[in-house]
């Protein structure tokens, strides 16, 4: 099925370790994006990627880095994970700025 | 900060009733969104309205949006148990390339 394909769905992490989030998206987009989410506080980006080469700052960046392998992939790697990172993060992408987002199922981070 | 505020956060109806939710957002934009998600699952886009339009229907969905009141609306009609999820509204902030979402709203359609 075409979408959005999301690397792990679950993920417990001790303080200290790093892991990376893959994201892959198989509809040709150009645009792809970071979000957490937590309880209460909705949806929050990240960071994100205009187009292939490009990566910006979201809303909450810090602690985290990103990675615009090609068209397709989207990778989030936390270098030092806290437990304010626990959250459920999802990938995005879109097939022109502005437009209607997909979305993957998710990955539920918790980090102890 | 959340760029758009859901209201109510919480509505229950009975199965064929209407529901309304209203997002309410602070700076100009040049797009909203409505997504809807079910529990456990990613966000599913429902309808896009640019800020030069007042109102945009898809299926049983309506959207309006008021730029002078910095506002908009979700109207589902006939509800439906399935319709049970939360609904989240995302404006662009007049950047046109990423989307802020808000807190969301969560519905409750009774059978």
């Amino acid at each position: 099925n075409a979408g959005v394909t999301q690397t792990p769905k679950f993920q417990v992490l001790k303080t200290g370790q790093s892991m990376t989030l893959q994201c892959a998206q198989d509809m040709n987009h150009n645009s792809m994006y970071w979000y957490r989410q937590d309880p209460g506080m909705g949806l929050r980006l990240i960071y994100y990627s205009a187009s292939e080469g490009t990566t910006d700052k979201g809303e909450v960046p810090n602690g985290y880095n990103v990675s615009r392998l090609n068209k397709r992939e989207f990778s989030l790697r936390l270098e030092s994970a806290a437990p304010s990172q626990t959250s459920v993060y999802f990938c995005a992408s879109s097939e022109v700025q502005g437009g209607g987002y997909t979305f993957g199922s998710g990955t539920r981070l918790t980090v102890v | 900060s959340q760029q758009g505020e859901e209201d109510p956060q919480a509505l229950s109806i009975q199965e064929g009733e209407n529901a309304t939710m209203n997002c309410s957002y602070k700076t100009s934009i040049n797009n909203l969104q409505w997504y809807r998600q079910n529990s456990g699952r990613g966000l599913v886009h429902l309808i896009l309205i640019r800020s030069n339009e007042r109102e945009k229907h898809s299926g049983r969905l309506r959207v309006t949006l008021d730029t002078s009141k910095k506002s908009s609306s979700l109207l589902i009609t006939a509800s439906r148990a399935a319709d049970t999820a939360s609904y989240f509204c995302a404006t662009d902030r007049n950047t046109g390339n990423q989307f802020y979402f808000g807190t969301g709203t969560s519905l409750t359609v009774i059978p």
